[in-house]
């Protein structure tokens, strides 16, 4: 069964520092969906980022960008020049790409952006 | 706009009582889902649907029932049967690969129900 980890609970950031999310998923599948999703205190949840398995390069959305390493099932989240707005939880989820039918999420880490 | 409804936003139920949460979507998705998150947890699969009139149990759906027989709605029963139901709900819908896709899930905005 595919699972997703997220070894850190919590993180904090000075504002305007980077900071890293790490994220590892397991899965026997070749072709998937891996996704950054950020949950403020509103509890909206909202698509950071996303990757495909098959695509070689990186994903960059504006100040987050991800470092992907598919043999090592490593899935981070690189956030540059931290923002206030930036503290929420942060889920990594994974999505077999041609079958739609569940989303596994990992637990989730807390980030703090300290001003 | 397009976007998923879910209502209430907040539920308040006694013991012993079925309550139904709302889910609508207007993004002409196939596939819907629910999902509970507990507080400073990850967020568990209840129920999903990929088609009008069929659905799937998840990780956790001893307790819920579900119904889809529009394309647009899915609601989530929480029964008399749900041990703990008192939780954030999530309804979630996307695209399905025969459609085209971009692979992500689009949620409402929650639901909180508390048990009294």
């Amino acid at each position: 069964a595919q699972t997703v980890t997220q070894s850190q609970p919590e993180m904090s950031v000075q504002e305007a520092e980077t900071v890293t999310l790490s994220c590892t998923y397991d899965t026997s599948e070749s072709d998937y969906y891996l996704f950054w999703y950020k949950q403020p205190p509103s509890r909206q949840m909202i698509l950071v980022i996303r990757q495909e398995a098959y695509k070689q390069q990186n994903a960059t959305e504006n100040r987050f960008s991800v470092n992907f390493q598919k043999a090592a099932k490593s899935f981070s989240l690189k956030i540059s020049d931290s923002q206030l707005g930036d503290a929420a939880m942060y889920f990594c989820a994974y999505r077999f790409r041609t079958s739609y039918d569940k989303v596994i999420f990992g637990p989730g880490t807390s980030l703090s952006v300290i001003p | 706009d397009g976007g998923i409804t879910q209502s209430p936003k907040y539920l308040f139920r006694k013991e012993g009582q079925n309550v139904t949460l709302s889910c609508e979507q207007n993004l002409n998705h196939d596939a819907m889902y629910w999902y509970r998150q507990d507080p400073g947890q990850g967020l568990r699969l209840i129920y999903y649907s990929q088609i009008v009139n069929d659905f799937q149990k998840g990780d956790i759906a001893e307790g819920y029932s579900v119904s889809r027989e529009k394309k647009e709605s899915f609601p989530l029963t929480v029964t008399s049967a749900q041990k703990n139901p008192t939780a954030f709900y999530l309804c979630a819908s996307s695209s399905t690969p025969r459609t085209g896709n971009t692979g992500e899930l689009f949620f409402g905005e929650g639901s909180r129900l508390t048990v009294l």
